[in-house]
């Protein structure tokens, strides 16, 4: 009964791959959300999606592209995988936009080789 | 600007009091969060508080926000091994408030 679940947990790949990282949440949530932690334990926000649709996107190479097939899911597509997109990459979910408590998944530790 | 800072390292004995620092640069930001990190695992909502509150308290943990000087601070008390984690602070954005920023964490160590 995990509330936001991400698959892969581990993610080790070759530099210029293309690979996925799925999010689930069974929260009833509509608003779904991407951040990177780098190894200095920062934390930034990449994406967010309400009802399926984009609402932040923030500063990221378009190499990143988040799909939300439905408002449970927020997937996120990296094609041509660098070095520098090794970090922590963790889902979230809120129930609705605004200042509502978001829920974080365990993360998916991505290294690029 | 976005800054929102904590010091990196906190280290205590098991039984005392924890209090963790954090200085955020945006005045009207609206909420304001604790998130805990423990090894390996994904963050946890510890707490939150509303700008409009000066304190709020949650069994062990006691959120203070001085509104003036911009800092918010969380007060663990009678620390536990368990609570040995990373601790972030979080703004909410005015305008965006889907937005969180981030502190930089701080590592809470707690020895026996």
């Amino acid at each position: 009964d995990t509330a936001v679940s991400q698959t892969p947990k581990y993610l080790v790949t070759q530099m210029g791959n293309d690979k996925s990282i799925k999010c689930e949440q069974n929260l009833g949530h509509d608003t779904m959300y991407w951040y990177k932690q780098d190894s200095k334990k920062f934390l930034k926000i990449m994406f967010s999606y309400n009802n399926k649709e984009l609402i932040i996107n923030e500063t990221v190479p378009n190499r990143f592209s988040p799909k939300s097939p439905d408002k449970a899911h927020l997937n996120l597509h990296i094609n041509s995988l660098e070095l520098g997109d090794s970090a922590v990459y963790f889902c979230a979910s809120s129930k609705g936009t605004g200042a509502d408590t978001q829920y974080f998944g365990p993360g998916t530790r991505l290294t690029v080789l | 600007g976005e800054d929102v800072e904590q010091s990196l390292f906190l280290s205590v004995r098991e039984g005392d009091s924890s209090v963790i620092n954090c200085t955020y640069t945006d005045s009207s930001s609206t909420y304001l969060y604790w998130y805990k990190q423990e090894p390996g695992a994904g963050l946890q909502l510890l707490t939150y508080i509303f700008s409009n509150m000066d304190m709020k308290q949650d069994q062990r943990l006691t959120v203070l926000l001085n509104k003036k000087d911009k800092h918010l601070s969380l007060r663990i008390a009678d620390t536990q091994t368990g609570d040995s984690a990373i601790y972030f602070c979080a703004e909410s954005q005015p305008l965006n408030t889907d937005k969180l920023i981030f502190g930089t964490g701080t590592r809470l160590q707690v020895f026996p």
